[in-house]
């Protein structure tokens, strides 16, 4: 079944210390996107990525890392999260020109 | 200022009763994107429209572009529960090389 699938579904943790959200798709797509969602805010772009080894930044790459070094996987690395980065996170994938995006479950993030 | 904008924030509907949502970009658009999202959930792709003047339908859920290509609508014909949800469209303009800026989204309750 094509999916993009992330991991954990929900995380709680403290400000400071250093987590990555797992993303992973099984088609093939050159492009992976990563993207917060808070009330009121809508859906704003983190980082995105056009293929192996290229990563850009998005509206609100402030306080986050990415790396794409397989074409399937893109984490998002948080080095030292802080209450503001409290959201509801969500990857997203595609062929690269084709912007149908296929979206994972998301994972709810809470820094206290 | 916000380059999309999606109206009503929110709508509560009588079940089988129609409903129409707008979003309206600022500068012309190269493609406009609808997606359904659940509650706390990932966003599900619906329908994706390009030329100026396209109407597509999915089932009770009709959308249109604009002739300029600024605006788009979706129209639910005869509400039911399983429409509800929070649908965002997202704008594709020229030069975004794939990337999508979503609006703020609609969340659709629909009373029995």
């Amino acid at each position: 079944e094509a999916q993009v699938t992330q991991n954990p579904r929900y995380l709680i943790t403290v400000t400071g210390k250093k987590l990555t959200v797992t993303c992973s798709q099984n088609m093939n797509h050159e492009y992976m996107s990563w993207y917060r969602q808070d009330p009121g805010l809508g859906l704003r772009q983190i980082y995105y990525s056009m293929n192996v080894e290229v990563t850009d930044k998005g509206d609100v790459p402030e306080g986050y890392k990415v790396s794409r070094k397989e074409k399937r996987n893109f984490p998002l690395i948080l080095e030292s999260p802080s209450p503001n980065q409290t959201s509801l996170y969500f990857c997203a994938s595609s062929y690269l020109g084709q912007p149908k995006l296929f979206f994972g479950s998301g994972t709810q993030l809470s820094v206290l | 200022s916000q380059e999309l904008e999606q109206s009503p924030q929110s709508l509560i509907v009588q079940e089988g009763k129609n409903l129409t949502i707008n979003c309206t970009s600022s500068k012309t658009l190269y493609g406009l994107y609808w997606y359904k999202q659940k509650y706390g959930e990932g966003l599900i792709f619906l329908m994706m429209l390009q030329k100026g003047g396209e109407e597509k339908s999915h089932e009770k859920i009709t959308a249109k572009l604009d002739e300029k290509k600024q605006q788009s609508s979706l129209h639910i014909t005869a509400s039911q529960p399983s429409h509800a949800g929070i649908y965002l469209c997202g704008a594709e303009y020229g030069g975004s090389q794939g990337n999508l800026i979503f609006g703020k989204g609609t969340k659709l309750s629909v009373k029995p």
